[in-house]
């Protein structure tokens, strides 16, 4: 049974570019969730997808976007990145109803 | 302004003793409590849960305890090994599963031998 998975695992940008980051959720969840985790901090939720919807929303600017897909799968985009975005980005899956969040490994996203 | 607070940034015990991990809240709507354990280079990992009619939840080595009234959580750890050496996050939610969790900062775990 595979778990939640990303990729890239690393990826190296300039500021001004723009991202795209991937998730695979657990088997058999239906919900995708995507934090960012600053060195020495706690995950900070960005939002959630939910039936190809964004469900809920943290403190994040608009350039910061997403979507699912029918699959349940997931991707999270960035756009005119800024040095501040250099960060670990964990997206997490869960099932409609249930609390429990299970996270992959995460993608260190590093911007020059 | 911070909602969910792990005030120890590092702890370290002795193997075989009990860890106890502390965590406060200050939003009385989250109605759901998580601990998980975070490895270098990898993601968190669930440990155990509490949901707010509860005082107590037990997994095998690991308990975790709620005081509503004081707005507290603590994880227990009996007894600890060296592989518990890791960094661990309290996190909090309300709303069924359909909100993000709101974390703690965390608090890094040394089992000494």
């Amino acid at each position: 049974d595979a778990g939640v998975t990303q990729s890239p695992t690393h990826l190296i940008k300039t500021r001004g570019q723009q991202v795209t980051l991937r998730c695979s959720p657990k088997s058999g969840h239906d919900t995708v969730s995507w934090y960012q985790q600053a060195l020495g901090q706690g995950p900070q939720f960005i939002f959630q997808y939910y039936e190809e919807e964004e469900r809920q929303r943290g403190n994040f600017p608009d350039r910061f976007s997403g979507h699912q897909f029918p699959n349940y799968s997931s991707e999270l985009n960035v756009n005119a990145l800024l040095l501040g975005d250099s960060a670990l980005y964990l997206c997490a899956s869960s099932l409609a109803g249930y609390n429990e969040q299970f996270f992959g490994p995460g993608t260190r996203l590093t911007v020059l | 302004d911070q909602q969910v607070k792990q005030n120890s940034p590092s702890l370290s015990v002795q193997e075989g003793r009990i860890s106890i991990l502390n965590c406060d809240y200050t939003n009385s709507m989250f109605d759901y409590f998580l601990w998980y354990k975070k490895y270098p280079a990898e993601g968190p990992t669930f440990l155990i849960s509490i949901s707010s009619i509860k005082d107590k939840n037990e997994d095998g080595r690991f308990t975790v305890f709620l005081n509503k009234s004081a707005k507290h959580l603590s994880l227990h750890i009996v007894p600890s090994q060296p592989g518990d050496s890791a960094v661990y996050f309290c996190a909090a939610e309300s709303g069924g599963g359909a909100d993000g969790l709101t974390f703690g900062k965390g608090t890094h775990l040394i089992i000494q031998p």
